[in-house]
């Protein structure tokens, strides 16, 4: 499985931007990227997920590298509310998908 | 509509017991996946099903562990002659099966082995 490099942890303070990184310098070219989030006592959800272009949904963007060998994370006005471990996950086409440790992300009042 | 769920949300076992982790995955979904976490770790994938068969089994950590799953919905994990390592909270998501399809995961159950 190809895989990914995030940071142990990084911190925010309440409503500026996050900028979480992603390196996957061996991502093959039917990899694509996906992002979860768990929030404390929960489950992972969905954040976003990308192939070549940058996307945006209602949680995040998601700006991937014109060489695919990275990415980046973007939560636009922190909340409280998104403190949580954040994982960036290679899944090829229709294949189960393995977690690495993720970013656990603080967030300031 | 209901989302995935998983029972008993809570199980301590003595040592060298067999367990059995149920798993109702959302109505529809034909993939489903069952991952261990152990505290403060990361998921840990075992086992991926994709209607009843089981085309990715290489995640099940020892032959103790066994999956399985009928008429294409519910899913049961089993682990026999459990051991204090197996302790953990065990996850079961589902998803459409159909391309980068979202995977929903159910609450979890957390598994004590005394």
């Amino acid at each position: 499985d190809a895989k990914t490099t995030q940071p142990n942890s990084m911190e925010s303070n309440e409503e500026e931007p996050v900028h979480l990184p992603c390196n996957h310098s061996t991502i093959s070219g039917t990899d694509y990227i996906h992002w979860y989030r768990q929030l404390p006592s929960q489950g992972p959800e969905y954040v976003i997920h990308g192939l070549t272009s940058n996307v945006n949904n209602r949680m995040a963007s998601l700006a991937i590298a014109e060489d695919r060998k990275s990415s980046t994370l973007i939560l636009h006005r922190a909340t409280l509310r998104d403190a949580a471990v954040y994982y960036c996950i290679l899944r090829e086409y229709n294949n189960d998908m393995r977690f690495g440790a993720g970013t656990r992300l603080t967030v300031k009042p | 509509g209901a989302g995935v769920s998983q029972s008993p949300s809570n199980k301590v076992t003595e040592k060298g017991k067999d367990v059995e982790l149920r798993c109702d995955p959302i109505s529809g979904h034909t993939a489903l996946y069952w991952y261990r976490q152990s505290l403060g770790q990361g998921l840990e994938f075992l086992i991926y099903f994709q209607g009843n068969s089981a085309p990715d089994k290489s995640g099940l950590p020892s032959d103790r562990f066994s999956a399985e799953r009928t008429g294409g919905s519910v899913s049961t994990l089993t682990i026999q002659r459990t051991q204090q390592e197996d302790s953990a909270v065990y996850l079961c998501a589902s998803s459409s099966g159909l391309g980068q399809d979202e995977q929903y995961f159910g609450p979890g159950t957390r598994l004590t082995v005394t």
